[in-house]
């Protein structure tokens, strides 16, 4: 079975701290998928990564950056130099081989306090 | 950028009323999902959709519940007598299904309201 744990339900940073979300998955499959989606105060999910489980590179984009290994299953996401548009439900997401379906993450609601 | 789009934003409905919530994904995609979310918990998967046909659909999937895709361009969720329990928000989402990309593209949701 498939299973995503983000044991951080909430956490609070001060401004420019940095700060890292913790992302534990389960799964049988060989090939699948981790992805991170944000979810401001404004509901909608806003896409801002996909990892394959084949390519174990960390990447930073801008301010954030992922790193997953696979020897923890764990796809961790760190942003640096927080911000109050930082503000925001994090969720982190499992997708099994054939892409039909994503397993949440129960999220973690990060805070940036100015 | 090609983006979903769903409707209404914001449906207030009476327990045992039908609702239908509408999606309209990007147009090259082949995949369509309906995802719930309740207030303040995770988002849960429901149903996928491919090639007019349900291809997965989890336990909150019941028979209250029916997709459709009307037209070449309309995707749609109908909760045939709606419960308490089904107030949430309900993201639309697609996917383009060639190659690589799993992504799958999510709409901004459409918050139901069940009195």
């Amino acid at each position: 079975a498939q299973k995503v744990t983000q044991a951080q339900t909430e956490i609070s940073v001060v401004e420019k701290e940095d700060v890292t979300l913790d992302c534990v998955y389960e799964t049988r499959d060989t090939t699948y998928y981790l992805f991170w989606y944000k979810q401001p105060p404004s509901g909608e999910l806003v896409f801002l990564i996909r990892r394959n489980s084949f390519d174990e590179q960390n990447e930073i984009s801008g301010r954030y950056s992922w790193n997953f290994q696979k020897s923890t299953s764990s796809f961790n996401f760190t942003i640096t130099a927080s911000q109050v548009v930082d503000s925001a439900v994090y969720f982190c997401a499992l997708s099994e081989a054939s892409g039909n379906q994503f397993y949440f993450g129960t999220g973690t609601s990060l805070t940036v306090i100015p | 950028e090609p983006e979903v789009t769903q409707t209404p934003s914001h449906q207030v409905t009476q327990m045992g009323q039908e609702v239908i919530l509408r999606c309209v994904p990007i147009s090259n995609h082949l995949y369509f999902y309906w995802y719930r979310q309740i207030l303040g918990q995770k988002v849960e998967f429901l149903v996928s959709f491919y090639n007019n046909e349900i291809s997965e659909k989890s336990e909150i999937f019941d028979d209250q519940f029916s997709v459709e895709r009307p037209d070449g361009s309309n995707f749609t969720l109908k909760i045939r007598s709606t419960k308490l329990e089904d107030s949430a928000m309900y993201f639309c989402a697609s996917r383009l299904g060639f190659g690589s990309s799993y992504e799958q593209y999510f709409g901004p949701g459409t918050r139901l309201t069940v009195t």
